[in-house]
C-alpha cells in the first residue's frame, strides 16, 4: 500500500499568480497521476508523471499551464500557473505501486484551491 | 473509448436498508472495474475491484459488486446500510489491459446519504 500526503491542503490565491502543490508518497511507486475534481463532475486526469521523463498530459491540459515535476520515485509537484477563477478546484495526487492498470491506485487527500 | 455512467448523483437510504449504487460502462475490450469511496476531506479509497475470474467481488466494509458483461454493469451493493457508509462513491474503468500507461476513467460519483 501507499500513503500519500499533499501540501498545501488548501489555499486562496489571487488571479494571475501560480501555486505549486507537493505530493509525497511513503513508498516508491511506479506511476503518479494528477487529477482535478470539481463538484458534481467526475475526476479529470490532468497528467501522468513518470520518474525521469516528461509528464504525459491529457487532452485539454498543457505543460505551460500545469508544469509537473517528478524528481524521484516518491515525490511529485504540480504547478497551476497564471491562475484564473476557472482553476478553482480540488487537485488530487494519485500513485500506483504496480505497472499494470489492475494494480490499486492510491489517492492523496487533495488540495482545495480557490482563485479570486 | 471508455466511459462510465453512474445513475443517480444522490442516493438516500435508511439505516439497515439495502444500498444499491449503479454503474454502467462502455469499453471496447474486457475492462478492469473499480469502486472507490471518498469520505469528506479525504482522498479516494479502493472498495473493491474486478479484474478477472469470479464476477461477484467482495470488498471492504461489507460491500460487493457483480460484473455483468451482458449488461455492461458493475453495480455496488450492501445488504444493510450503516451511518458510517455516508460518503461519495465513484465507479471507474480501465481498459488499457497490460499497458503501463493505462489510466482510470471515473464516473461522476454518487453521494450516499444514510438516514437514522
Amino acid at each position: 500500500s501507499a500513503v500519500i500526503s499533499q501540501k498545501p491542503s488548501r489555499d486562496i490565491c489571487q488571479r494571475g499568480t501560480s501555486l505549486t502543490i507537493q505530493c509525497q508518497v511513503d513508498s516508491q511507486v511506479t506511476m503518479m497521476f494528477w487529477y482535478r475534481q470539481q463538484p458534481g463532475q467526475s475526476l479529470t486526469l490532468i497528467a501522468t508523471a513518470n520518474q525521469g521523463s516528461e509528464a504525459t498530459y491529457e487532452s485539454g491540459f498543457v505543460i505551460d499551464k500545469f508544469p509537473i515535476s517528478r524528481p524521484n520515485l516518491t515525490f511529485s509537484t504540480l504547478t497551476v500557473s497564471n491562475m484564473s477563477p476557472e482553476d478553482s478546484s480540488i487537485y488530487l495526487c494519485s500513485a500506483r505501486t504496480g505497472r499494470n492498470t489492475y494494480n490499486e491506485q492510491f489517492f492523496g487527500p487533495g488540495t482545495r484551491l480557490t482563485v479570486l | 473509448a471508455q466511459s462510465v455512467t453512474q445513475l443517480g448523483s444522490h442516493v438516500s437510504v435508511s439505516e439497515g436498508a439495502l444500498v444499491l449504487l449503479r454503474c454502467n460502462y462502455s469499453s471496447s475490450v474486457p475492462p478492469y472495474l473499480f469502486w472507490y469511496v471518498q469520505y469528506p476531506n479525504q482522498g479516494l479509497q479502493l472498495l473493491l475491484k474486478y479484474t478477472t475470474g469470479a464476477t461477484l467481488v467482495k470488498g471492504i466494509n461489507g460491500f460487493e459488486a457483480e460484473f455483468k458483461k451482458s449488461e455492461t454493469s458493475f453495480h455496488l451493493t450492501k445488504p444493510s446500510a450503516h451511518m458510517s457508509d455516508a460518503a461519495e462513491y465513484f465507479c471507474a474503468v480501465s481498459a488499457d489491459r497490460g499497458s503501463t500507461l493505462g489510466r482510470l476513467y471515473f464516473g461522476r460519483g454518487t453521494q450516499l446519504t444514510v438516514w437514522p
